[in-house]
């Protein structure tokens, strides 16, 4: 079963900081992962989108990694901002053809001042 | 562009009444997708559909839901007779099937409460 999991599910961090998120999976075959930011009331808004043959993709202080071997991403925050809080969504797609999206569960990122 | 556009953005109606949810995709996009998102479950695909026909509902909870697209503008999740467990936030997104390395634009979504 095609399974994509978060970690942590929150987390709290003071304004300035740096801080990274983990989303390990097991679809297959992969096509790709994507991050996603939800600010409260909103639908997701598209932070990073890497195929399997990309390992880094910035877009500004957001940096996402991705080891297709060992089917595992990350997101760094950089200088983290009071707008950054929001719930952060990995999200993987297979590769046949297949348009259906593995999401999970996000994690919750609140920045204090 | 305006972006995806669903209506309304709030719903609140009484257990076994009939609940439309109205989506308006992105110009020029052909696949069109919707979403519900809950505390519990997070966000689960219910259906899409390429050009206007649907491709995978396997994401339907039930009977109680059907999804349709009479036009690549227009797209209704409806829910008959709806249930207290159906309370959610509904997302509707479209994209483009080439050049966009499959992106998706989320609307604002409408979030159901039934009491």
């Amino acid at each position: 079963k095609n399974q994509v999991e978060q970690s942590p599910q929150s987390l709290i961090i003071l304004e300035g900081k740096n801080c990274t998120l983990q989303c390990n999976y097991t679809v297959s075959p992969f096509s790709n992962l994507r991050w996603y930011k939800q600010d409260t009331g909103r639908g997701p808004v598209s932070l990073t989108i890497m195929t399997f043959s990309e390992n880094t993709k910035s877009n500004g202080r957001y940096t996402a990694t991705l080891d297709a071997d060992t089917k595992q991403s990350s997101l760094h925050i950089t200088a983290s901002q009071l707008s950054d809080s929001a719930s952060y969504i990995c999200v993987v797609s297979g590769g046949g053809g297949s348009y259906i999206p593995t999401f999970g569960r996000g994690t919750s990122l609140i920045v204090h001042p | 562009d305006a972006g995806v556009i669903q209506s309304p953005r709030h719903e609140v109606t009484e257990m076994g009444q009939e609940v439309t949810l109205r989506c308006k995709p992105i110009s020029g996009h052909n696949s069109l997708f919707w979403y519900r998102q809950t505390m519990m479950r997070g966000l689960e695909l219910l259906i899409y559909f390429n050009n206007n026909v649907p491709i995978d509902d396997s994401g339907m909870p039930e009977d109680r839901f059907s999804a349709k697209m009479p036009n690549a503008s227009f797209s209704t999740l409806k829910i008959q007779p709806s249930e207290p467990r159906d309370s959610a936030v509904y997302f509707c997104a479209s994209r483009r099937t080439s050049g966009d390395t499959y992106e998706q634009y989320f609307g604002p979504g409408t979030r159901l409460t039934v009491t």
